[in-house]
C-alpha cells in the first residue's frame, strides 16, 4: 500500500493559463474525492467518483473546472483560465466501499499559486 | 445538511499538559465523525473515527474522543502533550447523501510549549 499520491506537489502559473493535476488513489479503492483547502480553512468538497463515474459536484466547481477518472484508476483535475482566487491546496482522497464510516485516505496535495 | 464548528482556532499547551480540542457538529442523521491531523505541507492523516459503536473512541498517538449526542460534541483529548503533537487538527462529519463527502471544521492549530 503506497498511499494516495498527487502530482505535481506545487504549481505556479499565471492568470489565464490552464493547469492539470493528477491523483493516483490506493489501488483497490473505488471512491475518489477532490477537495480544495484555502489558507486557514478546512478542506471543502469539490467532486467525487465512484469507479469511473463522476456522481456529484459541489457548487464550488465552476465551469472552468473539470475532472475525469478514466477506467476508474487515476484522476485528473483541470482548471481552465485560472484566476487568482483559484490559489489553494487541492487535495485528493480515496476510500473503499460506499458507507459513510469508511475512512478517506488523503494525498499530500497540490499547492496552486496563480500570479 | 451537516456542519462542524471547532471552537478555538489556536490552542497552546505546555508539554505534558492535557490537550483538549473542541468540536460540535450538526447533522440531520446519526453522524459519522472523524478527527484528522495535518502537518505542514502534508495531507490529512486520520486520528480516529466514531461510527456509532462505542462512544469513547481511541485513536493513534494517544488521542481519544468522546461522542456526546446530547451535547452534539466530539471533543478530542490527549492526557499529556508532546512536542510532536504540534499540528493543525480538523474535525469532520460524513455526509448523509450518496457521496458521503466530509464536511470539515475550520481547524485548530495546536502549539506545544516546552
Amino acid at each position: 500500500d503506497t498511499g494516495v499520491s498527487q502530482n505535481p506537489r506545487h504549481k505556479i502559473t499565471k492568470r489565464g493559463q490552464n493547469v492539470t493535476f493528477r491523483c493516483d488513489p490506493i489501488s483497490e479503492h473505488n471512491r475518489l474525492y477532490w477537495y480544495r483547502q484555502t489558507l486557514g480553512q478546512g478542506p471543502e468538497f469539490l467532486t467525487y467518483f465512484q469507479n469511473e463515474a463522476q456522481l456529484e459536484k459541489s457548487r464550488l466547481l465552476s465551469d472552468r473546472f473539470s475532472a475525469e477518472r478514466p477506467k476508474g484508476s487515476f484522476s485528473t483535475l483541470e482548471i481552465q483560465r485560472t484566476e487568482q482566487g483559484d490559489s489553494a491546496m487541492y487535495l485528493c482522497a480515496s476510500s473503499q466501499g460506499t458507507g459513510g464510516r469508511n475512512e478517506q485516505f488523503f494525498g499530500p496535495g497540490t499547492r496552486l499559486t496563480v500570479l | 445538511a451537516q456542519s462542524v464548528t471547532q471552537l478555538g482556532s489556536h490552542v497552546s499547551v505546555s508539554e505534558g499538559a492535557l490537550v483538549l480540542l473542541r468540536c460540535n457538529y450538526s447533522s440531520s442523521v446519526p453522524p459519522y465523525l472523524f478527527w484528522y491531523v495535518q502537518y505542514p505541507n502534508q495531507g490529512l492523516q486520520l486520528l480516529l473515527k466514531y461510527t456509532s459503536a462505542a462512544t469513547l473512541v481511541k485513536g493513534i498517538n494517544g488521542f481519544e474522543a468522546e461522542f456526546k449526542k446530547s451535547e452534539t460534541s466530539f471533543h478530542l483529548t490527549k492526557p499529556s502533550a508532546h512536542m510532536s503533537d504540534a499540528a493543525e487538527y480538523f474535525c469532520a462529519v460524513s455526509g448523509s447523501g450518496s457521496a458521503r463527502q466530509l464536511t470539515f471544521g475550520s481547524g485548530t492549530q495546536l502549539t506545544v510549549l516546552p
